[in-house]
């Protein structure tokens, strides 16, 4: 089965500063890669998401880069805002068979303001 | 309405105890999911529904029993669970099963066994 690795584990910050946060993936099959952002008593919401036939994707302040090659994707956020502090959970599954997602570990971002 | 609901927020029960957890959605969406999530713990997939027939059992203890009455309500059944069932548990709902389908994920129950 597929294996996500994620990291940092935690991630601290300056207010304004970038954050950068890297996963990679064991099967070459995957080609569906969301980051989840989960605040504290929530469940996970979808930032954004990238699909293996596209290198990079943007959103406002938040991007994600996949290198096929290499098996890993990365979740950058730049200008960070105190809001932008939770776990952040990257995943990985493929488009045929049954939707599983297949999750990092865990990000734990903190925003210092 | 792209918001997917459950009850309680809350549950405390005993081992012997039997309780079930609700969750709702009115997005049109066939797919529905149990995830478990531990403290500081990515969530694990426990069960799958598609078009209300179940599509994936995780190899998942019988003391837990999912149901699904309709397309909208996704039950977790639970009776004589242990303490280590103690964890957030999940419900997410996405248009189909399989595919690049967006999950939409509850608020999740937190559940304390004693």
């Amino acid at each position: 089965g597929e294996n996500v690795e994620q990291h940092p584990s935690t991630l601290s910050v300056q207010e304004g500063d970038s954050a950068v946060i890297k996963c990679t993936y064991s099967d070459s099959a995957s080609n569906y890669f969301p980051w989840y952002k989960q605040e504290l008593g929530k469940g996970p919401q979808l930032i954004i998401d990238i699909r293996s036939n596209v290198g990079e994707k943007k959103d406002q302040r938040i991007a994600v880069t996949l290198n096929k090659t290499a098996k890993h994707f990365s979740l950058h956020i730049t200008e960070t805002q105190p809001e932008d502090s939770a776990v952040y959970f990257c995943a990985a599954t493929k488009q045929t068979g049954a939707n599983n997602l297949f999750f990092g570990t865990g990000t734990r971002l903190t925003v210092i303001p | 309405d792209t918001e997917v609901t459950q009850t309680p927020k809350h549950l405390v029960m005993g081992m012997t105890n039997k309780k079930s957890l609700k969750c709702e959605q009115h997005m049109g969406h066939r797919a529905m999911y149990w995830y478990k999530q531990k403290a500081k713990k990515p969530p694990e997939l426990m069960f799958v529904y598609s078009y209300e027939k179940l599509s994936i059992n995780e190899s998942v203890p019988s003391r837990f029993s999912p149901e699904c009455p309709n397309s909208s309500l996704l039950n977790l059944h639970l009776h004589a669970l242990q303490p280590e069932d103690s964890a957030l548990y999940l419900c997410a709902s996405s248009l189909r099963a399989g595919g690049f389908y967006e999950q939409f994920f509850g608020p999740g129950t937190r559940l304390t066994v004693l």
